[in-house]
């Protein structure tokens, strides 16, 4: 089985200063990892994703994440925060091995600070 | 609309009723989930459908849960007996494939009084 492990449930920064989201995951065979944001009263969207391509992945918003198979993460990063960051961002992992179903992370909720 | 349509959006029942919510995934997507969503709290896998596969059922919180999925396409979640825990957003997600992007319905907000 799969899983994600979210370091933070709660992620406060400065508007300009770095975002970093933690994600690591657990899995025996090759993953597929996904970050989603849910902004406030809205559905969840898709932020950006990695599918065994370029290690290094960019999504909407200026948001990009690393796929580290050595540390079995994919950190969440953005240079300078916006305002309208603010949001809750959940990390998932699923693989096209074995049918693994998605399975998310428990979440964390990014405050920014002006 | 193109995207995946939830219905009712709100939900106010009263203990120990029952309640079905709907879920209308993207055509063609195989690949059906849903999830639960309590205030303040991440995302509580409750069933997976994926094409003609028996359902991954193992999220359902109890026997009074249920789930079905009609001709591979509109899915209904049941709940029996409702109770004051089982008020939440219950969302549900479609995919093209079992591994990929899903795309999420807005919610349907069960408030069980």
């Amino acid at each position: 089985a799969q899983s994600v492990t979210q370091l933070g449930s709660h992620v406060s920064v400065s508007e300009g200063a770095l975002v970093l989201l933690r994600c690591n995951y657990s899995s025996s065979v090759p993953p597929y990892l996904f970050w989603y944001v849910q902004y406030p009263n809205q559905g969840l969207q898709l932020l950006l994703k990695y599918t065994s391509a370029a290690t290094l992945v960019k999504g909407i918003n200026g948001f990009e994440a690393e796929f580290k198979k050595s540390e079995t993460s994919f950190h969440l990063t953005k240079p300078s925060a916006h305002m309208s960051d603010a949001a809750e961002y959940f990390c998932a992992v699923s693989s096209n091995f074995g049918n693994e179903k998605l399975t998310f992370g428990t979440g964390t909720r990014l405050t920014i600070i002006p | 609309g193109a995207g995946v349509s939830q219905s009712p959006s709100n939900k106010v029942t009263e203990k120990g009723k029952d309640v079905e919510l709907r879920c209308d995934p993207i055509s063609g997507h195989t690949a059906l989930y849903w999830y639960r969503q309590s205030l303040g709290q991440g995302l509580e896998f409750l069933i997976y459908f994926q094409g003609n596969s028996a359902p991954d059922k193992s999220g359902l919180p109890s026997d009074r849960f249920s789930a079905e999925r009609t001709g591979g396409s509109v899915s209904t979640l049941t709940i029996q007996r409702t109770q004051q825990e089982d008020s939440a957003v219950y969302l549900c997600a479609s995919g093209a494939d079992a591994w990929g992007e899903l795309f999420f319905g807005e919610g349907s907000r069960l408030t069980v009084l």
